[in-house]
């Protein structure tokens, strides 16, 4: 069974980075394809990037392209999403999650809140 | 980029109807097709994959159907468990993930 514990909820400012973090039990790191995805209060979920096992390449939505990097320590079973230059609407909850297609495990969320 | 649809955004039922929520894919997706559940709160809960194939631990009340662009999924018998918004989301054009805009149930 896979579990994925994300780090605390954080405040941000405006131009700010964020780096949320994921860690991996159950399972190692290597075995999975992590992806993030994000959703702004009241709204929908939004694939923000993941790991393409095909060529072993991690892919970035175009909207997050420049923005965002995703990381793994797999020495720790940790992946990491950071996103830079924040503005107010990347207020949302960020979540890790894993899967082949279908998504079978998610993390519990992190609240990133983006305020001046 | 595959665009997905779904219908209604947002309706109200009483326990034990039939519900319905329709998703539409931009294009053909084959049965590249996941349904979850989400309760305020917390993250989402996988349903269905495959268009039709019930994850293991889900009630039976819950089906789905559909190829190509058009998919349903049916509650069956609506409990007060149930009362959530619901998100399609495709996965053929993997590990690129699209989610529908989701529709959210709640009680009459």
């Amino acid at each position: 069974q896979v579990q994925l514990v994300q780090s605390g909820a954080e405040v941000k400012k405006p131009g700010a980075s964020v780096k949320v973090s994921c860690k991996v039990s159950g399972y190692t790191l290597t075995e999975l394809s992590m992806h993030w995805v994000r959703q702004a209060p009241g709204k929908g979920l939004e694939w923000m990037g993941g790991f393409d096992p095909e060529d072993g390449e991690t892919i970035y939505a175009q909207k997050f392209q420049g923005r965002v990097t995703m990381t793994e320590d797999t020495s720790t079973d940790t992946a990491y999403m950071e996103l830079s230059s924040l503005r107010s609407e990347d207020t949302a909850v960020y979540y890790c999650a894993t899967g082949g297609g279908p998504i079978d495990y998610w993390g519990q969320g992190t609240l990133v809140t983006v305020s001046s | 980029a595959i665009r997905m649809t779904q219908s209604p955004s947002s309706f109200s039922a009483s326990t034990g109807d039939r519900v319905t929520i329709t998703c539409r894919a931009s294009q053909g997706i084959s049965s590249y097709l996941a349904w979850y559940q989400q309760k305020p709160g917390k993250a989402p809960k996988l349903l269905i994959y495959a268009a039709s194939t019930l994850q293991s631990g889900v009630p039976s009340r819950f089906s789905g159907s559909g190829s190509g662009t058009d998919f349903t999924l049916t509650i069956s018998c609506l409990q007060s468990e149930d009362f959530a918004t619901y998100y399609c989301q495709q996965y053929y054009s993997y590990p690129r993930f699209t989610f529908g805009p989701g529709t959210k149930v709640d009680i009459k």
